[in-house]
């Protein structure tokens, strides 16, 4: 059964790099037929999805999200990470990774989130 | 950009009720809108895929329907454990949701 974890500061200050790892175990982050992706949720809002990687490095990114956004793979540990610059509240959420199932070479194509992480709160604060 | 619009926000109906949640896209989608629930403090559920598709496990109480731009989800019999909040979901951006609550 694939699980997904993530990991990382429950406390950033402003104006400083918010950076989460989720970890991917019971399954391989190098499938070919899967993105992996990040969604967060501000406390009592709905959701935004933040962006999604291919194994080989491939991105997307919101963007409303884009210039402060780097996501990247670590397939040797199973890994992707989310960089967040220059975070105020507006960015204190619970942050999510999900696997992304995504056929980007169409539009519209399938596009969803099928196996997500438990979700881990970012408290952005002085 | 792909808008997403979802009604009710919210809706109050009693146990064994059919409850039906509805999502419009701005522009034609096909059939490849999602819907999601999630109870609080957890993670979302994928429920159905490309419209009308039951994930794996998902009670069949639970269905899907609708192509283009209009979607409709359906609770056949709400049960006390349904109670949550809906998504609707295409590409990768989500609907704002509809919480569900027992009258």
């Amino acid at each position: 059964q694939l699980q997904l974890q993530e990991s990382g500061p429950g406390l950033v200050k402003p104006s400083e790099t918010l950076s989460l790892t989720c970890t991917v175990s019971g399954g391989s982050i190098s499938s070919s037929s899967y993105y992996w992706g990040w969604i967060r949720q501000p406390p009592g809002k709905g959701l935004e999805w933040i962006g999604s990687i291919y194994y080989s490095g491939s991105t997307y990114y919101n963007p409303s999200l884009k210039s402060r956004v780097t996501i990247s793979v670590d397939t040797s540990k199973n890994q992707f990470s989310l960089k967040l610059s220059s975070v105020t509240a507006a960015d204190t959420a619970v942050y999510y990774c999900a696997r992304h199932v995504w056929d980007t070479a169409m539009v519209p194509s399938v596009s969803y989130f099928d196996y997500w992480g438990q979700g881990t709160l970012v408290t952005v604060s002085s | 950009d792909i808008q997403m619009t979802q009604s009710p926000s919210s809706l109050s109906a009693s146990v064994g009720d059919r409850v039906t949640i509805t999502c419009q896209a701005s522009q034609d989608i096909s059939n490849y809108l999602n819907w999601y629930q999630q109870k609080p403090g957890k993670a979302p559920k994928l429920l159905i895929y490309d419209a009308s598709n039951l994930e794996t496990g998902v009670p069949s109480r639970f269905s899907g329907s609708g192509s283009g731009t209009d979607f409709t989800f359906t609770i056949s019999s709400l049960q006390p454990e349904d109670i949550a909040t809906y998504y609707c979901q295409q590409y990768a951006f989500f609907g704002p949701g509809t919480k569900v609550d027992i009258k």
